[in-house]
C-alpha cells in the first residue's frame, strides 16, 4: 500500500454543487494531516490542517477517520475559483523531517 | 514578510551547463527543502536541510548538489544539466506544525 493514496480525478462538477475527496494513508501513528491547494504550474499553498476533530473553513470541511485510516475534504457551493488540484501530506514526523505527498485529486468546476 | 522566495523565476540552459536556484526563506524555520514537479506528476524530494549546517539526499538527488548557506538560505546546483531535468523546481520551509511553506517555484527547461 502505497504511503499516501487519492484519486487523482478529475472530478467535474458544477457551480454550487458538493464535492469530497478521500485520501488513504498507510502509516496509522500519523497525528495530523494538511491538505494543500495547487493551481496549474503554481506553487501548492496550505488550505487547511486536520487533526482527531476535524476541521472547517467557511465552505470547506476535512474530516479524519483514524479506524479506516483516511482524511477527507468536503467542499460545499463549489465555486469556478475551486478548480484546482487538492493535495493530501502527512507531514513528518517521529524523528523523520519528511513530509509525505499525495499526487493530488483534480477539482473541474464547471458553469 | 515575504515567506519563501526563489530565483530566477524561468531559466533555459543548454545540456552541459551549470547553474544554481536560490532560495530564501524569513519565517526562521529550520528546517527547508527543494522538490521537483514534472508535468501530471506529483512533488518529488530532491535534498532537504532539517538545520543549518546538515543537509540530506531525497528521494532523487542525482545530478544535483545543495548548501544551506545560512538559515534562511538553501540553494540548489545543477553542474551538468541534462534535458531530464527539465522541471519546475520548489523550494519550502517548514513551519512549527511541520507545514510546509512553497516559494513560487523556477522553471526550468535544458535543451
Amino acid at each position: 500500500r502505497k504511503e499516501v493514496e487519492q484519486d487523482p480525478g478529475p472530478f467535474n462538477v458544477p457551480e454550487g454543487a458538493t464535492v469530497a475527496f478521500n485520501c488513504t494513508y498507510s502509516n496509522s501513528a500519523s497525528q495530523s494531516f494538511f491538505w494543500y491547494r495547487q493551481d496549474c504550474r503554481k506553487e501548492p499553498k496550505l488550505l487547511m490542517s486536520v487533526y482527531s476533530s476535524g476541521n472547517e473553513d467557511g465552505r470547506f470541511t476535512a474530516q479524519l477517520n483514524r479506524a479506516s485510516q483516511y482524511i477527507s475534504l468536503l467542499i460545499r457551493d463549489s465555486k469556478l475559483s475551486d478548480s484546482a488540484t487538492y493535495l493530501c501530506v502527512v507531514p513528518a514526523s517521529g524523528g523523520s523531517y519528511i513530509p509525505t505527498f499525495g499526487r493530488g485529486t483534480s477539482l473541474i468546476v464547471h458553469p | 514578510n515575504a515567506g519563501v522566495t526563489q530565483t530566477p523565476k524561468f531559466q533555459v540552459l543548454k545540456t552541459g551547463q551549470s547553474m544554481t536556484l536560490q532560495c530564501a526563506q524569513d519565517m526562521n524555520h529550520n528546517s527547508m527543502y527543494w522538490y521537483r514537479q514534472d508535468p501530471g506528476m506529483g512533488l518529488r524530494l530532491i535534498y532537504y536541510s532539517a538545520s543549518e549546517g546538515t543537509t540530506d539526499k531525497g528521494e532523487v538527488p542525482n545530478g544535483y548538489n545543495v548548501s544551506r548557506l545560512n538559515k534562511r538560505e538553501f540553494s540548489l546546483r545543477l553542474e551538468s544539466a541534462a534535458p531530464s531535468q527539465t522541471s519546475v523546481y520548489f523550494c519550502a520551509s517548514s513551519g512549527h506544525y511541520n507545514e510546509q511553506f512553497f516559494g513560487p517555484g523556477t522553471r526550468l527547461t535544458v535543451l
